[in-house]
């Protein structure tokens, strides 16, 4: 059982360039998500998806963009990087979409992106 | 809105000691309360969550955490401290009555055990 896995770990992007950050999960997780982290903030929601076909805006949104064609994969795209978006992305699933069940999120590796 | 604090950016404890890592929240329905820790260039791993019930909670590695209602507190705590429980802690909420898993994090607590 993998759990949640993303790729790259690691990534070096020119300002202006696009790329795709690839997240996949192989526990029929209902719900997928996109957070970054940065010192002293915490993490940040990006997006989110509460299912196949189905996603939505988080708290930091802008710049990014993602789409759930499967139950499995989720990825989050960049579209022009600025320096900004240098930071680590931790894509996170959990089995049931609701707040109220009480379903544990769990976390993948971490994606370290730096854009310069 | 959901909101989560922690206090304190570091917590130093000797081996063998108590710890206890602080964390308030505030959130308008039940809350739903998560700890999680970060090891350097890793993922988060879950420690422990509070959904309902007993105010105490225990988790992985030895850890656990007290639920209270009044002071809107889910303080992270362990007996005897490791030094290879130095990491990144994350209190982390979310609304438990309404929409869809949204959790809010606070903003870390970077523990250092020393021998």
């Amino acid at each position: 059982n993998a759990g949640v896995t993303q790729t790259p770990k690691f990534q070096v992007l020119k300002t202006g360039q696009s790329m795709t950050l690839q997240c996949a999960q192989d526990m029929n997780h209902e719900y997928m998500s996109w957070y970054r982290q940065d010192p002293g903030m915490g993490l940040r929601l990006i997006h989110y998806s509460v299912g196949a076909g189905i996603t939505d805006q988080g708290e930091v949104p802008n710049g990014y963009n993602v789409s759930r064609s499967t139950t499995e994969d989720f990825p989050l795209r960049l579209l022009s990087a600025a320096p900004s978006q240098t930071s680590v992305y931790f894509c996170a699933s959990s089995y049931s979409a609701t707040a109220i069940s009480g379903n544990t999120i769990y976390f993948g590796e971490g994606s370290w992106l730096t854009v310069v | 809105a959901q909101s989560v604090a922690q206090p304190e950016d570091q917590v130093n404890v000797a081996e063998g000691n108590p710890l206890t890592v602080k964390c308030t929240y505030s959130v308008s329905g039940n809350p739903y309360l998560f700890w999680y820790v970060q090891y350097p260039n890793r993922g988060l791993q879950f420690l422990l969550k509070y959904i309902t019930g007993d105010n105490l909670v225990k988790g992985s590695y030895g850890f656990e955490a007290e639920f209270n209602k009044s002071q809107t507190s889910f303080h992270l705590k362990k007996p005897s401290a490791l030094v290879s429980d130095s990491a990144l802690y994350f209190c982390a909420v979310r609304d438990g009555d309404t929409g869809f898993q949204k959790l809010v994090f606070g903003t870390g607590t970077r523990l250092l055990v020393s021998p």
